[in-house]
Formats: C-alpha cells, sequence, structure tokens
C-alpha cells in the first residue's frame, strides 16, 4: 500500500513569491490534514478536510494560506505571498473512516520542507 | 495545546530497552494514549496506541498505569534506527480530533 505522498520535498522560494504543496493521501482515505513545524517550534494543525470539505481550518494561520481538496482526492496548499516566517516543514496526514478502537490509520508524509529567503 | 509531559532528552545503549515516560494526569476517559515518532527529516510514524491496557506490537510496548495518568513506552531493543523524537499525544479516538504534538523525547541510542 503507498503512503502519504506529498512533493515536493523541499522548495525554496524568495519572499513574496507563491508555493503550492501537494499530498496525495492514501487511497480510500477520505480525511486529509495539512500540519506544520515552524523552526524551533512544535509541530502544530492547520486544517482538516473529509473528501473535499473543510471540516476544521482553525489552525490556519492567515488568510495567506490557502488548501483545496477538489474531488475529495488529492489535496493542495498555496501560500500566496510567502513570507520568512512560513519557513518550516509541511506534513500531511490521511486517515480512514472506519478502523480499529482508536485507529483509524492516522498516517503522516515525510512532509515538504519550505524555505523562504 | 499538548496534555503530556515528557522528558526532552534520555540515552539508551544500543541493544538495551529504552523506556520513555509520560504524563498525561488531566486525560480524559475517552481519551487514548498514543505514541509516535518523528526520525529526521521523515515525518511522523505511527507506534502504538491505548486506552487502558497495556499494548504490545511488534515495533514496542505501552503499559498505562492503573489510573491512566502515565504510561511508559518500551522499545525492548533499541537500534541506532530507533534515534528520533518520541511524542507521547491524548485524543479522543475519532476523525475528528486533531493531534496536538508537544515538545517530544529525543532519544539518543549509542552504540
Amino acid at each position: 500500500e503507498a503512503g502519504v505522498t506529498q512533493f515536493p520535498s523541499h522548495s525554496v522560494i524568495e519572499k513574496g513569491q507563491t508555493v503550492t504543496l501537494r499530498c496525495d493521501p492514501i487511497s480510500g482515505h477520505d480525511n486529509l490534514y495539512w500540519y506544520r513545524r515552524v523552526m524551533g517550534k512544535e509541530i502544530k494543525f492547520l486544517l482538516h478536510f473529509v473528501k473535499e470539505s473543510k471540516q476544521d481550518e482553525s489552525g490556519m494561520p492567515n488568510n495567506r494560506f490557502l488548501a483545496e481538496r477538489t474531488g475529495g482526492t488529492y489535496s493542495t496548499l498555496k501560500v500566496q505571498p510567502a513570507e520568512l516566517e512560513d519557513s518550516g516543514v509541511y506534513f500531511c496526514a490521511s486517515s480512514q473512516v472506519i478502523g480499529t478502537a482508536g485507529f483509524y490509520g492516522y498516517t503522516f508524509g515525510s512532509g515538504t520542507r519550505l524555505t523562504v529567503v | 495545546d499538548a496534555k503530556t509531559t515528557q522528558p526532552p532528552s534520555m540515552d539508551c545503549a544500543e541493544g538495551r530497552a529504552a523506556n520513555l515516560p509520560c504524563n498525561h494526569s488531566t486525560i480524559s476517559g475517552n481519551e487514548y494514549v498514543y505514541w509516535y515518532r518523528q526520525i529526521h527529516s521523515q515525518g511522523p510514524q505511527y507506534i502504538i496506541h491505548g486506552l487502558k491496557n497495556n499494548e504490545t506490537n511488534e515495533m514496542a510496548s505501552l503499559i498505562i498505569t492503573e489510573d491512566r495518568k502515565s504510561s511508559t513506552l518500551i522499545l525492548p531493543h533499541a537500534t541506532l534506527r530507533d534515534t528520533a523524537v518520541y511524542y507521547c499525544i491524548v485524543r479522543v479516538a475519532d476523525n475528528f480530533n486533531k493531534f496536538y504534538f508537544g515538545s517530544g523525547t529525543k532519544l539518543n541510542v549509542k552504540p
């Protein structure tokens, strides 16, 4: 079974530019989540999709961040315009609806390391 | 915010058991204890989870105290590849609850 796939693995952009990160969840997983870790900080939740709908976007830092999941498959996270403080590692995770008690296959991707210079 | 407390770092000799403690004194009755780890440059990796009974899988064992206020993750025979940051997370077990990652414990396995 393929895991959660994210690309690019690394991205270096200049302040003010736009970057789009992509996440392909595990096939059949309706739930998709974005997290990020900025330098020196803890991993923080950004938002949660159930299929194509945003279930919880309480962690999105500001309106420069736009997440989409058209068709309920892969998701993109766009940062426009990027600022220096957006540098960090962005993780995607997915989970299924039904699973063993307490666990729904919540699986993380390897992340995209974003550097804004 | 994270509801757990973990030591910032621990050392373990290769081949020995690594015992990683976690305090979760405010855990609720419907919250599970999860353990994930993050090996450098990779995403968090699921290890094990439990509600109140001790659990064991091919990776580790999870010992939860009777009052559920603390737990211990046991890696029975640590290898160098187990060097990572280990996160203890408490969470209601449904798909609509996010994970709150604290600072975790950096486990250094030494030869």
